[in-house]
């Protein structure tokens, strides 16, 4: 079992739409979570890191549930630059290590 | 800003030839980790590096070597290339310790191998 799943989509949107992803882990030891965002060709970059109350970043918005073991990202009125692939990371125990989702890919069309 | 510079963002080498990826990062990072990521399975760990000279292996070490003699520089070497190894190859840094520290990636290396 990875230790990171997420909804591969697609998600089509239209732009001004909320649009929410979710994951879940495997580990419940794990220290730290985020969201990286992915342009098509391109590496992936940081989009925010996911704190245990939760937190907020202009339209975006991520939560934690160390109950469930499961984050999610919420994307609220949707822009066309919104358009990417949004990968689920959670950091083990173990050095530094990474672990990503492979995914959930985000269309917003006009 | 992290800047983490991978030397090729495009190589074509030929099966059996040994191939050489560079990464070199500017932040002094301890920790220093190769990818690689294809359609459909996301990133997988090839190796990673939390000092000079250390190594550890991921979930895909077979067929890849590792080196890191410098701190600001982590290799990653195909010892004999095969097709199978055509892929897009990500280097990535982040300072050690525990906390909320994210990784910062280069541009990415896509390599073919004929």
């Amino acid at each position: 079992r990875k230790e990171v799943e997420q909804d591969p989509g697609p998600f089509n949107v239209p732009e001004g739409a909320t649009v929410a992803f979710n994951c879940t882990y495997s580990n419940s030891a794990s220290q730290s979570f985020f969201w990286y965002r992915q342009d098509c060709r391109k590496e992936p970059k940081l989009l925010m890191s996911v704190y245990s109350s939760g937190n907020e970043d202009g339209r975006f918005t991520a939560q934690l549930n160390r109950a469930s073991q499961y984050i999610s990202l919420l994307i609220r009125d949707s822009k066309l630059s919104d358009s990417a692939t949004y990968l689920c990371v959670m950091r083990g125990s173990t050095l530094g290590r990474l672990y990503f989702g492979r995914g959930t890919q985000l269309t917003v069309w006009p | 800003d992290v800047k983490v510079t991978q030397s090729s963002r495009y190589l074509v080498k030929r099966t059996g030839e040994k191939v050489f990826l560079e990464c070199v990062q500017d932040m002094d990072h301890e920790n220093m980790f190769w990818y690689r990521q294809d359609p459909g399975l996301g990133l997988r760990l090839i190796y990673f590096s939390y000092d000079v000279k250390m190594k550890e292996k991921g979930d895909i070490p077979e067929g890849y070597s590792v080196s890191r003699e410098k701190k600001e520089r982590f290799s990653l070497i195909l010892e004999s290339a095969s097709t199978n190894q055509t892929s897009m190859y990500l280097c990535a840094s982040s300072p050690r310790g525990a906390g909320n520290q994210p990784q910062h990636f280069g541009d990415g290396t896509r390599l073919s191998i004929l």
